[in-house]
């Protein structure tokens, strides 16, 4: 199992430009989640994803869309990037909520200038 | 909303020493609690988790945690650090909903 996998690694974007960061999981999870981690901030949730069919926002959604293409993949568009979404975003995917961990993906290291 | 507060965002020991890493949430209903650990340029990896049942709770490389309902905190513990402990360590509360929240980190320095 490849557990969570997350494309590209590294990227660097021009103020403006969009991109679509995506994800994918092997493990039958239901529910999946995106994250940003920026410096003393700890992880704060832009979008996730409870089940196919249904996206809910999380604590910083503005910049961002996202699509729930099939239960494994899960995308995460910028339409027209800032530098203020310079961060490393990570993907994760949980049974379910409440007491289901969740599993991370390896990240994406995204700069915008 | 849950929140996660963990106290000093930097924290160093000696190889050997104690490791304690110290949480407190605030949470209306009864919570469930992890530790997730990462290493640099890595995603996060699940240290332990308490769900219900005992409240001290064994994970991964040695590590443990105890939930205190009456103190709010899920602090972690390792009796002996070791250089590969050096890392980022998060908490994080859940409840009966979708979200998880997360600490704004701890990164444990070894000092050999």
């Amino acid at each position: 199992n490849a557990g969570v996998t997350q494309t590209p690694k590294f990227q660097v974007l021009k103020t403006g430009q969009s991109m679509t960061l995506q994800c994918a999981q092997d493990m039958n999870h239901n529910s999946m989640y995106w994250y940003r981690q920026d410096p003393g901030m700890g992880l704060r949730l832009i979008y996730y994803s409870a089940s196919e069919g249904t996206t809910d926002k999380g604590e910083v959604p503005n910049g961002y869309n996202v699509s729930r293409l099939n239960k494994r993949e899960f995308s995460l568009r910028l339409e027209s990037a800032a530098p203020s979404q310079t961060s490393v975003y990570f993907c994760a995917s949980s049974r379910g909520r409440g007491a289901y961990e969740q599993y991370f993906g390896p990240g994406t290291r995204l700069t915008v200038t | 909303a849950q929140s996660v507060t963990q106290l000093g965002s930097h924290v160093s020991v000696s190889e050997g020493a104690l490791v304690l890493l110290r949480c407190n949430y605030s949470s209306s209903v009864p919570p469930y609690l992890f530790w997730y650990v990462q290493y640099p340029n890595q995603g996060l990896q699940l240290l332990l988790k308490y769900t219900t049942g005992a409240t001290l709770v064994k994970g991964i490389n040695g590590f443990e945690a105890e939930f205190k309902k009456s103190e709010t905190s899920f602090h972690l513990t390792k009796p002996s650090a070791h250089m590969s402990d050096a890392a980022e360590y998060f908490c994080a509360v859940s409840d009966t909903g979708n979200q998880f929240y997360f600490g704004t980190g701890t990164s444990l320095t070894v000092i050999p």
